[in-house]
């Protein structure tokens, strides 16, 4: 079966770095994209950024370029979601995504990972 | 960015009555190698979202019969036939044709 298990819900304090995970099984982790995705308290769903971990080619929303980072480490299986000082902005739930994707049409999303709930508070 | 709007926000159904929901894009979703790369996502509360359709009309493995998906270049619909209890939540419509991919703004599924 195909799964993405991420990380435990976090709760940190503004200014703290973080670095959430987002373990793949069941397929070959080098061959799909993992995708991240922000959804703020009772809010929608909005794109991250995503990287392909066979080369770590990396591509980020412009909205989120420059305030976190995608990696991922290949051996493990696991792509990685990042803060450097965390605001209380970033206070929300992050699911990762599988994107799969060929030449011939083949263009979708899915699994998506359980969610990793992020609380930023003093 | 390509922006997604989806009517209505909210749909109150009867069980077994249908219900449909729009989704418009900014621009053409057709991709330079001629597929529109369209899906639609359903996400049940407390659950992370479910892919349910992708290229428009293709169901996900899965997905019961009841959900179809229409439309062309700017103007989408998903359509259930008969709402059953399990299908409350929300369904996002999305685009993967350009990049950064795009979310409608959502369509909450509720029983009247």
């Amino acid at each position: 079966e195909v799964q993405l298990v991420q990380s435990g819900a976090e709760v940190k304090k503004p200014g703290e770095s973080l670095k959430i995970s987002c373990k793949g099984s069941g397929y070959s982790f080098t061959s799909y994209w993992i995708g991240w995705v922000r959804q703020m308290p009772g809010k929608g769903l909005e794109w991250m950024g995503i990287i392909y971990p066979g080369d770590s080619d990396t591509r980020y929303s412009p909205s989120f370029q420059g305030q976190v980072t995608i990696s991922a480490d290949k051996s493990i299986s696991t792509a990685y979601l990042q803060w450097s000082s965390l605001k209380a902005s970033d206070t929300a739930m992050y699911y990762c995504v599988r994107r799969t994707y060929s030449s011939g049409g083949v263009n979708w999303f899915d699994p998506w990972g359980q969610g990793t709930l992020v609380t930023v508070s003093s | 960015d390509i922006v997604m709007t989806q009517t209505p926000l909210s749909s109150p159904v009867t069980l077994g009555q249908p219900a449909s929901i729009s989704c418009r894009s900014s621009q053409s979703l057709v991709h330079s190698d001629g597929n529109t790369y369209l899906s639609w996502l359903q996400q049940r509360p407390g659950q992370p979202p479910r892919l349910l359709i992708y290229k428009i009309s293709n169901r996900f493995s899965g997905v019961p019969d009841r959900f179809s998906g229409s439309g062309a270049g700017t103007d989408f619909t998903l359509k259930i036939s008969r709402v059953e209890a399990e299908d409350v939540g929300v369904y996002y419509c999305t685009q993967a044709t350009q990049f950064p991919v795009t979310f409608g703004g959502g369509t909450k599924v509720e029983i009247k």
